[in-house]
């Protein structure tokens, strides 16, 4: 079955750069569907990110799209996700997701990874 | 605050029936197909109904979805303890071009 993992810095330092990987099995990220991330501040509600497909095409979240840069490496299977210039506002589990846009259907997510912004 | 509304609490009695509201706009909801998931404490969410009123492989015909307008519901028949979850719905924008989620409903299984 298709399975999702994180993996990155559980701590980023305000004003640099968050770099999260998912790894993904059980499916080929080259074969179909978007690939993006999900976040979900402390005690709050979910915030999509955006996705990206495997030709190149991209959504984001407009009041995030001026820091976030989401890649594919076919080769390994895997997609990032960098946030750059971050403050204690990012501190969130962020959580990989794959997705059929733009229908919003989130059919795989990743158990999460809990990201802290410190100063 | 979310694109869309959703009460921030329910509540029901095993065995009762709990409908949990989701609403929104003419770019949103009113265009486009409501998608809800489930999240229990300190896990992932997890994919419930999809394309309005649609049930993935494994999850009970006990959750139904209906949307009107823009306006889209959650329907538990029967509530079960393993009920009580944070139900999140979502959809597509077509004015910000991107996914966007309600605030959430707790829903506590007296």
């Amino acid at each position: 079955q298709v399975q999702l993992q994180e993996s990155g810095p559980g701590l980023a330092k305000a004003s640099e750069t968050l770099s999260l990987t998912c790894a993904v099995s059980g499916y080929s990220i080259s074969s179909d569907f978007y690939w993006g991330w999900i976040r979900q501040p402390p005690g709050k509600g979910l915030e999509w990110i955006g996705g990206v497909y495997h030709s190149g095409n991209t959504y984001y979240n407009p009041s995030l799209k001026s820091r976030v840069a989401i890649s594919l490496d076919t080769s390994k299977n895997k997609f990032s996700l960098m946030l750059t210039s971050v403050t204690a506002a990012d501190t969130a589990v962020y959580y990989c997701v794959r997705q059929d846009l733009p229908a919003a259907i989130l059919d795989h997510w990743g158990r999460g990874t809990l990201v802290t912004v410190s100063s | 605050q979310s694109v869309l509304t959703q009460p921030p609490s329910a509540s029901g009695t095993p065995g009762q029936r709990v409908t949990i509201s989701c609403s929104g706009s003419g770019s949103n909801i009113g265009s486009n197909t409501v998608n809800w998931y489930k999240q229990l404490p300190g896990t992932a969410p997890k994919f419930l109904i999809f394309n309005n009123h649609l049930r993935p492989s494994g999850v009970p015909d006990r959750f139904s979805g209906s949307k009107s307008g823009t306006s889209a519901s959650l329907a538990i028949n029967g509530l079960q303890s393993e009920d009580e979850a944070e139900y999140y719905c979502a959809t597509w924008d077509d004015s910000l071009n991107s996914v966007v989620f309600g605030g959430g409903t707790k829903l506590a299984v007296l």
